[in-house]
Formats: structure tokens, C-alpha cells, sequence
């Protein structure tokens, strides 16, 4: 157990929707970075939140979106979903900016 | 894009076995990281090895790194059936500070 906990674990929308993944990071981690999997891939860097703010973003275009809140708790937002977007999207904390990253057991998220 | 790739992408041995997978990668790197997931759920963290270091050890893992030829193995010695899952490395660019690059896998099947 790494102390990250995802939510929802699984779900289902329709092309165009929008959806809300959230993430608790495990307690004194001030940094989460969120990746996305698709099936059989290895993970691909979202964006990372240090402290609130934006540290990073990997290619990923302007509809994935997302927030810090002061507890550094995360959401991950993505609008006018497409079909691609069809992958595990998994979050990690981490104490500090570099290093271990301790991740959750991910959102599955399927888009029809 | 994927920074790193593992070779082979599937391994299957017999219990005792040794397993080794290969990683290479691009870019000037602060780290290297290898992780495992067992089917589909999150990511564990195995080991970090840092720029500066050729060699490194943790209980029946040994990771080596040979930035001149921007490679790296990971051997897990007297494999287990527990050991079935995928591994993945990570890189920690110098260019991209704490967004890590995953490669695309090496599958390990140990069968008893």
C-alpha cells in the first residue's frame, strides 16, 4: 500500500463528455504527477503539481486539465472526451519534485 | 513518445530462474528507475539508480547503468512465481527534472 488512494476506480462515458478523476497523495507529499496508460503502453507524463502550482506538463493538449488544493490532494479534468482517451490514469506522490514516485492503484476510464 | 525501451518485451521462465531486461534511453538523465505492475493496477517502486552510479543492489535485485551507452538491466535473481508482472524503466531527464519517461515494458512470466 503506498498510501494513494484514486477515485473512482472504474468508469464509463460517452465521446464528447467530460470527467473528473480525483487523488489523495499519501500524507507529507507536496508533489503528484498524473500519467496516463493506454493498453499494453507504459505510463505517459500528464503534468505534474508541486505546492498547488503547475510543474510541468508532458504533450498533452489544453482539454486535460487540472488542480492542487492546499491539503495536495489532485483532480485530473478532461473535456470533449474522445476515444483515445480510453487508458488507466494513474496518480503519484512524491515528497519532493525528483525521485520515488509512490503511485495509486489508477482510474480506468473507458470512453465509448 | 516513449524516452526509454525495454528489451525483451516478454520473458518467460521457470522458478529459480534468473530474469534479466534491458533498458535504453535518449537524453541525458538525472536517474533511472525501474518499477513493476501486476496487471493492470498501479505502479511499485523497485529501485533508483543515480547518474554517478554504475551498480546497485536491493535484496534480489541488482540494476546496472552505463550512461556512455544510455543503458541500463535489472536482474531479479531465483525468480518467483510472485515475481509475474511487467517492468517498466523510468527516466529522469535533465531536461525535464522530475517528469519521469517510461518505457513500453518487459512482461515477466515465472511459471512453478
Amino acid at each position: 500500500e503506498t498510501g494513494v488512494t484514486q477515485s473512482p476506480t472504474h468508469l464509463i462515458k460517452t465521446r464528447g463528455q467530460q470527467v473528473t478523476l480525483r487523488c489523495s497523495s499519501q500524507s507529507g507529499h507536496n508533489t503528484v504527477s498524473w500519467y496516463q496508460q493506454a493498453l499494453g503502453q507504459g505510463p505517459q507524463f500528464i503534468f505534474q503539481y508541486y505546492r498547488e502550482e503547475e510543474n510541468g506538463r508532458g504533450n498533452f493538449p489544453p482539454r486535460f486539465s487540472g488542480l492542487q488544493f492546499p491539503n495536495y490532494s489532485s483532480e485530473l479534468n478532461v473535456n470533449a472526451l474522445e476515444l483515445d482517451d480510453s487508458a488507466l490514469y494513474l496518480c503519484a506522490s512524491s515528497p519532493r519534485v525528483t525521485g520515488e514516485l509512490f503511485f495509486g492503484e489508477g482510474s480506468r476510464l473507458t470512453v465509448l | 513518445s516513449q524516452q526509454g525501451e525495454e528489451d525483451p518485451q516478454a520473458l518467460s521462465i521457470q522458478e529459480g530462474e534468473n530474469a534479466t531486461m534491458n533498458c535504453s534511453y535518449k537524453t541525458s538523465i538525472n536517474n533511472l528507475q525501474w518499477y513493476r505492475q501486476n496487471s493492470g493496477r498501479g505502479l511499485v517502486h523497485l529501485i533508483l539508480i543515480r547518474s554517478n552510479e554504475r551498480e546497485k543492489h536491493s535484496g534480489r535485485l541488482r540494476v546496472t547503468l552505463d550512461t556512455s551507452k544510455k543503458s541500463s538491466s535489472l536482474l531479479i535473481t531465483a525468480s518467483r512465481a510472485a515475481d509475474t508482472a511487467s517492468y517498466f524503466c523510468a527516466t529522469d531527464g535533465t531536461d525535464s527534472w522530475g517528469k519521469l519517461q517510461f518505457g513500453a515494458g518487459t512482461q515477466v512470466v515465472v511459471t512453478p
